[in-house]
């Protein structure tokens, strides 16, 4: 099955500067990578996803990549702010498994003043 | 006007006892899901449905048994609770199989003492 990975498992960065969050899977059959957003107290909040067809996509301050090939995806967050810091989730899946998703461990952001 | 709601909150129980936890969606999805996350925020699927049909059972001993009255409803009943239970489990939906994006909800703190 799916095994992915996520670095680092903690993350503080000054508000302003930007925050990289990296994983690797392990099935190259896996096609479709969602990244989630966990506050304290709350259930995960998708932020962004990629498909494998896709090398980039960027929404305002949120940006992922993929790399195919070396089998990793990467968020990276620009001018973060204060709101910002949460929890990080990485997931990988393939449409041919019946909608199985597979976690990363989870990278917690914390955004300094 | 909640998307994916759960009940309860918090769920303080000795071991050995049964309990149940619900969810219901409001949004119109086909597909739902159980997720189990651990102290270390580990998440982890463990049922999926679709249409009231049992799609994913990912090796959950068979103290669980999830329910699924209609495709707005997906209840988790746990027999035999295990201190090892205990964790915050959270119910999803999404459209359908096809990896559109999941909904969670606020989750459920199970607590078995």
């Amino acid at each position: 099955g799916e095994n992915v990975e996520q670095h680092p498992s903690t993350l503080s960065v000054q508000e302003g500067d930007s925050a990289v969050i990296k994983c690797t899977y392990s099935d190259s059959a896996s096609n479709y990578f969602p990244w989630y957003k966990q506050e304290l107290g709350k259930g995960p909040q998708l932020i962004i996803d990629i498909r494998s067809n896709v090398g980039e996509k960027k929404d305002q301050r949120i940006a992922v990549t993929l790399n195919k090939t070396a089998k990793h995806f990467s968020l990276h967050i620009t001018e973060t702010q204060p709101e910002d810091s949460a929890v990080y989730f990485c997931a990988g899946g393939n449409t041919g498994t019946a909608s199985k998703l597979t976690f990363g461990t989870g990278t917690r952001l914390q955004v300094t003043l | 006007d909640t998307a994916v709601s759960q009940t309860p909150k918090y769920l303080v129980t000795q071991m050995g006892n049964d309990k149940s936890i619900k969810c219901e969606q409001n949004l119109g999805h086909d597909t739902m899901y159980w997720y189990k996350q651990d102290s270390k925020k580990f998440l982890k699927i463990m049922f999926s449905y679709n249409n009231k049909e049992l799609i994913i059972n990912e090796t959950v001993p068979n103290r669980f048994s999830p329910k699924s009255p209609d495709k707005a409803h997906l209840n988790l009943h746990i027999n035999s609770l295990e201190l090892g239970d205990s964790a915050v489990y959270f119910c999803a939906s999404s459209q359908d199989l096809n990896y559109n994006e999941q909904f969670f909800g606020p989750g459920t703190r199970l607590t078995v003492l």
